[in-house]
């Protein structure tokens, strides 16, 4: 099998504080994960592409700069929510495309919640 | 409008029941599709692939037309435990990006017993 993991499951903090959540594949190899953001009765919406060893390719509307993304080896990518606030409570998914394939495998999510 | 279209239902049905969602995506360039299901609270998990040909899993029976650019599920014999979201997810491949998926908004499906 193919399995996505996602540490934290869960995080709630203080306004203005930042977050980072991890994504690791831990059975396979990625060179490239994907970000999304799903917020309640709504789809998920991608964020950014991340690629190991290179920068992330950001979607439209979202802020490089607020959404920190590294992917620095073939089994972890991370994001870094900088300076959260109430509007970024959301549920945070990666996924993985295991090399040599087009399908992505998810990972469990991360719910943030920014008080 | 949106790259990904589906109904949000509910669609409410009573066990055994056949049950069909229907989808339509916007950009003729795709080239692969899915179904996935999600649960609530929960990450999409892939349900199926879609074909051209058509592709049958048990009680789930996927189609693809091209032409229409329409993806379709059809659920026989529905069962309690398929009550979830269903995303119509396709992947354009393009020379500008890295094979992303676009997800629809989802159909919502609840079994009654």
């Amino acid at each position: 099998g193919a399995v996505v993991s996602q540490h934290p499951s869960w995080v709630i903090c203080k306004s203005g504080t930042s977050v980072k959540i991890e994504c690791r594949s831990l059975d396979f190899q990625a060179t490239t994960m994907f970000w999304y953001r799903q917020f309640p009765k709504q789809s998920l919406m991608l964020m950014a592409t991340s690629n190991e060893g290179s920068k992330a390719t950001y979607e439209q509307g979202v802020e490089k700069d607020k959404f920190l993304i590294n992917h620095a080896s073939l089994t972890l990518s991370t994001l870094t929510v900088t300076s959260a606030h109430p509007e970024d409570s959301s549920f945070y998914i990666c996924s993985a495309r295991r090399v040599g394939t087009d399908t992505q495998y998810f990972g469990p999510g991360t719910r943030l919640t920014v008080l | 409008r949106k790259e990904v279209e589906q109904d949000p239902g509910p669609f409410n049905v009573p066990e055994g029941a056949t049950v069909a969602f229907n989808c339509t995506y916007s950009n003729s360039a795709s080239q692969s599709f899915f179904w996935y299901r999600q649960d609530c609270r929960k990450e999409p998990k892939l349900l199926m692939s879609v074909y051209s040909s058509g592709n049958e899993d048990g009680r789930f029976t996927a189609q693809l037309n091209r032409a229409s650019q329409y993806i379709s599920l059809l659920i026989r014999d529905s069962k309690l435990s398929d009550s979830a979201t269903y995303l119509c997810v396709v992947n354009f491949a393009g020379s500008s990006n890295t094979g992303k998926l676009i997800f629809g908004q989802g159909t919502t499906l609840q079994v009654k017993p």
